[in-house]
């Protein structure tokens, strides 16, 4: 198993380019995330995919939209890119278990995206 | 506010020499607390999660409710020990949405 897959792991956009980062995952997984990590910040959310089918904001949602394409794959596209948009980018999925203390979550191995 | 502070952003520590590396929340609710690594050109990947009340490699972690403190601990670092730690709390109360400190580099020197 491949566990979380992300393309592209590298990408550098002009400011007001669109792209999107791909995610998916063969652990037949019900939840993904995205996130992005910044220096000094940590991992940051910015969506969330509870299951197939629904979305929702995270913590950092403005600037990207998400698509749940299937059980397996969750997109983020940024529209119109921002150099604030440089940074790293996580995808991650769990099992999505009711009671989060016991849910893990595994990671992809990530996106460095640079927007000049 | 929900939040998760990792007072040190580098912990630097000869091997054989007992490690701590510390965290505290801040959270209204029942916070799910967890310890994730990630190792040099690995992913980030969980080492340990409170409700378990396990060690993994030698690590432990005790919640705290009074100090809302979730400091990791190793008696004896080793080099391998080296990595990015991350401390994280759930505030879902459903599904697993993270919060994640900012990180602590641990380097363990020969």
């Amino acid at each position: 198993n491949a566990g979380v897959t992300q393309t592209p792991k590298f990408q550098v956009l002009k400011t007001g380019q669109s792209m999107t980062l791909q995610c998916a995952q063969d652990m037949n997984h019900n939840s993904m995330y995205w996130y992005r990590q910044d220096p000094g910040m940590g991992l940051r959310l910015i969506y969330y995919s509870a299951s197939e089918g629904t979305t929702d904001k995270g913590e950092v949602p403005n600037g990207y939209n998400v698509s749940r394409l299937n059980k397996r794959e969750f997109s983020l596209r940024l529209e119109s890119a921002a150099p604030s948009q440089t940074s790293v980018y996580f995808c991650a999925s769990s099992l999505g278990l009711l009671y989060s203390s016991t849910d893990t979550q595994y990671f992809g191995p990530g996106t460095r995206l640079t927007v000049l | 506010a929900q939040r998760v502070t990792q007072p040190e952003k580098l912990l630097s520590v000869f091997k054989g020499a007992p490690v701590e590396l510390k965290c505290n929340y801040s959270y209204s609710g029942s916070p799910e607390l967890f310890w994730y690594v990630q190792y040099s050109r690995q992913r980030l990947q969980l080492l340990l999660r409170h409700i378990s009340r396990e060690s993994i490699k030698g690590f432990t972690a005790d919640l705290n409710k009074g100090e809302t403190s979730f400091h990791l601990k190793k008696p004896f670092a080793q080099e391998e020990d080296s990595a990015m730690y991350y401390c994280a709390l759930s505030v879902s109360g459903g599904y697993n949405k993270l919060i994640f400190g900012a990180g602590t580099r641990l380097a363990v020197h020969p």
